[in-house]
């Protein structure tokens, strides 16, 4: 199994620009969410989602939409980049049954905002 | 959803145990308390688990104080590759909303 995939793994942008991070996983988990990580800084939610069709906001939501159309696909979409937006972002997953699940990680996408 | 609290950083040394402690007093019945590691440039991985009992893996040992209001992530003998951030979190009965604290900063000194 791949666990859980984002592409890509660096990106820059400029100021204004949009772009899309992409979170794949192959585990049928219901449960995905978006993290951001500034330097020397913990794990900020995002969003997250329960299950295909479902979404929701978690701590810092400004920014940021996401859809989740699919179990496996959890596209993170940044419709106007700003420097405040320069971090690295982790994607998680989990399966909600049994409640023991554990989180799984990708390895994260880096993203510059000049 | 319920919180944690744990030191921002700690330090050990090669081959000794240490001792990461979480607070979680707000802690409710159903929630199980989840310990994840991050290496340097990582993505989080997962170390270990548990609701009321101690629990051991390959990984780490997980002390759960009988009122369950704190844990400690025991590692029993570190290594320089056990140098990480130690996050705690509680992940109770249909947990949505997962938010991660500050963590643990371990150094491990040679």
């Amino acid at each position: 199994n791949a666990g859980v995939t984002q592409t890509p793994k660096f990106q820059v942008l400029k100021t204004g620009q949009s772009m899309t991070l992409q979170c794949a996983q192959d585990m049928n988990h219901e449960y995905m969410s978006w993290y951001r990580q500034d330097p020397g800084m913990g794990l900020r939610l995002i969003h997250y989602s329960v299950g295909a069709g479902i979404t929701d906001q978690g701590e810092v939501p400004n920014g940021y939409n996401v859809s989740r159309s699919t179990t496996e696909d959890f596209p993170l979409r940044l419709l106007s980049a700003a420097p405040s937006q320069t971090s690295v972002y982790f994607c998680a997953s989990r399966s909600r049954w049994p409640n023991t699940g554990e989180l799984f990680f990708g390895e994260g996408s880096r993203l510059t905002v000049l | 959803d319920a919180k944690t609290t744990q030191p921002n950083s700690m330090e050990s040394n090669e081959e000794e145990p240490v001792h990461l402690p979480c607070n979680h007093s707000t802690i409710s019945g159903t929630d199980y308390i989840h310990w994840y590691r991050q290496l340097p440039s990582q993505g989080p991985e997962y170390v270990i688990h548990g609701l009321t009992s101690n629990v051991n893996n390959r990984m780490a040992s997980l002390a759960i104080a009988e009122d369950r209001k704190s844990s400690t992530l025991i590692l029993h003998r570190a290594t320089l590759r056990d140098a990480a951030v130690y996050y705690c979190i509680l992940i109770g009965k249909g947990a949505q909303k997962l938010v991660f604290g500050q963590g643990t900063r371990l150094t491990i000194n040679p």
